[in-house]
């Protein structure tokens, strides 16, 4: 596709419930980041892929959250047993190339509400 | 510990005026340093792109500034219009590490008619 594509746009969950996010990157791009976003805050790291290695998964806040790119391509999200802490947007990112010296393009992510 | 600190919060402008952005970072080892533009429910859309030996780019009204010696950059906008309303978030990435590519909060400018 011609951009980062990310489904849902809105998903809102009961506590406790599970819950799958989706990225769809740019065709080609190596390197696919989630980010977590609180309203009126800069987006914070989650995990980072190259193709389908997880190179970095420090971010991922609690054991409930977990992430997969199985062909080095489209990125799940998921999220057990949801809290209400978890409700922020999720955004994901594709480059091209390495995670620190090549452009990173966004998605419009995806808006967690947890009730 | 690697921040970006970004200034003022938030500002509103009047419609043609200039305004310009602030950013500290202590990020390290430095590899570049970004602007990203972010409407409401949009994800961040690059402005610039940076590296250690770059001072000064721009992109249309936007130009970025960096002193790799201070650790500060701007970023001026000329002549503002409506659709420049947006937060503005600062972007620092260091060599080596993924986990490294620390957001600031950005800034929430509003452009007034």
């Amino acid at each position: 596709g011609a951009g980062v594509s990310q489904s849902p746009r809105y998903k809102v969950a009961k506590r406790g419930q599970d819950v799958a996010l989706r990225c769809d990157p740019i065709s080609g791009h190596v390197s696919l980041f989630w980010y977590q976003q609180a309203l009126g805050q800069g987006p914070e790291f989650l995990t980072y892929f190259q193709n389908e290695a997880q190179l970095d998964k420090s971010g991922l806040p609690s054991d409930r959250f977990f992430a997969e790119r199985p062909e080095g391509s489209v990125s799940t999200l998921k999220i057990q047993r949801t809290q209400q802490e978890d409700s922020a947007v999720y955004l994901c990112a594709s480059s091209l190339g390495r995670a620190w010296n090549t452009e990173a393009f966004f998605g419009q992510g995806t808006r967690l509400t947890v009730v | 510990k690697n921040q970006v600190e970004q200034s003022p919060q938030s500002l509103i402008i009047l419609e043609g005026k200039n305004c310009t952005l602030q950013c500290n970072y202590t990020v390290s080892p430095f590899s570049n340093l970004r602007w990203y533009k972010q409407d409401t429910g949009r994800g961040p859309v690059s402005l610039t792109i940076m590296t250690f030996s770059e001072n000064t780019k721009s992109n249309g009204r936007y130009t970025a500034t960096l002193d790799a010696d201070t650790k500060q950059s701007s970023l001026h906008i000329t002549a503002s219009q409506l659709s420049d309303s947006a937060s503005y978030i600062c972007v620092v990435s260091a060599y080596s590490s993924a986990s490294k590519i620390i957001f600031g909060s950005g800034t929430r400018l509003s452009i007034r008619p």
